[in-house]
């Protein structure tokens, strides 16, 4: 079966400090791959979506950027980190085009 | 881009009780939905889903209707339990992207014992 993992769960960070969330997908091969941010109490933000190794789609024009060097590895990163920032950071990942987004438990990431 | 939104923030319900939560979208090209559950500080739990050449799908305890002509889905828990208690949201996919899935801000439903 198919799992997502995705680390750290938690992380405080000052600003101006930099930022790499990592995420794996397994049991799987050649996953669409997602990156959202969820304000506390909002819905979800898609900020990069990735089809294959390289190829990175950005949503909203941030702080972040992403990266997947792998076939199953996404990486979120920021080089400096600001306030606005902080929320709740979930990747997932897709079989293919146009079918259900299955996620990974979140981090949280606390700006201060 | 997509709109995707939920009638009420927050619903109660009594144990035992039927739960119905909407979600309206604006996108007629959309034509993949799915519902998520999303428990306090955890990822979204895939509930169910639909396309758009189905009006009605059926799961364990949960249905969820999709009228097209208005552009409404809604997800209906049979005999809610305490474990249902959690924030629901909708997704509607981007119609000509199928990259893209749009949430609305979600519902929280608490059940009362």
């Amino acid at each position: 079966s198919q799992t997502i993992h995705q680390w750290p769960a938690t992380l405080v960070q000052p600003v101006g400090s930099p930022l790499s969330l990592e995420c794996t997908v397994e049991g799987t091969s050649n996953p669409n791959l997602y990156w959202y941010r969820q304000a506390a109490g909002r819905g979800l933000q898609l900020l990069f979506y990735s089809v294959g190794i390289g190829q990175i789609s950005s949503e909203v024009p941030q702080n972040l950027s992403a990266s997947r060097p792998q076939d199953r590895q996404f990486i979120l990163s920021s080089k400096k980190l600001l306030l606005s920032d902080s929320g709740f950071y979930l990747c997932a990942w897709s079989v293919i085009q146009g079918n259900t987004i299955y996620f990974g438990e979140g981090s949280w990431l606390t700006v201060v | 881009g997509e709109n995707v939104g939920l009638h009420l923030p927050t619903l109660s319900v009594q144990e035992g009780d039927n739960s119905i939560i909407n979600c309206a979208y604006s996108n007629s090209a959309s034509d993949y939905f799915i519902w998520y559950k999303q428990e306090s500080g955890k990822g979204p739990q895939f509930i169910i889903d639909i396309r758009s050449n189905m009006d009605k799908r059926q799961g364990q305890r949960v249905t969820v209707l999709l009228n097209k002509t208005v552009k409404h889905l809604s997800l209906q828990i049979a005999a809610t339990q305490p474990g249902d208690s959690a924030v629901y949201f909708c997704a509607a996919s981007g119609g000509y992207n199928f990259n893209k899935f749009y949430f609305g801000s979600g519902t929280k439903l608490n059940v009362k014992p």
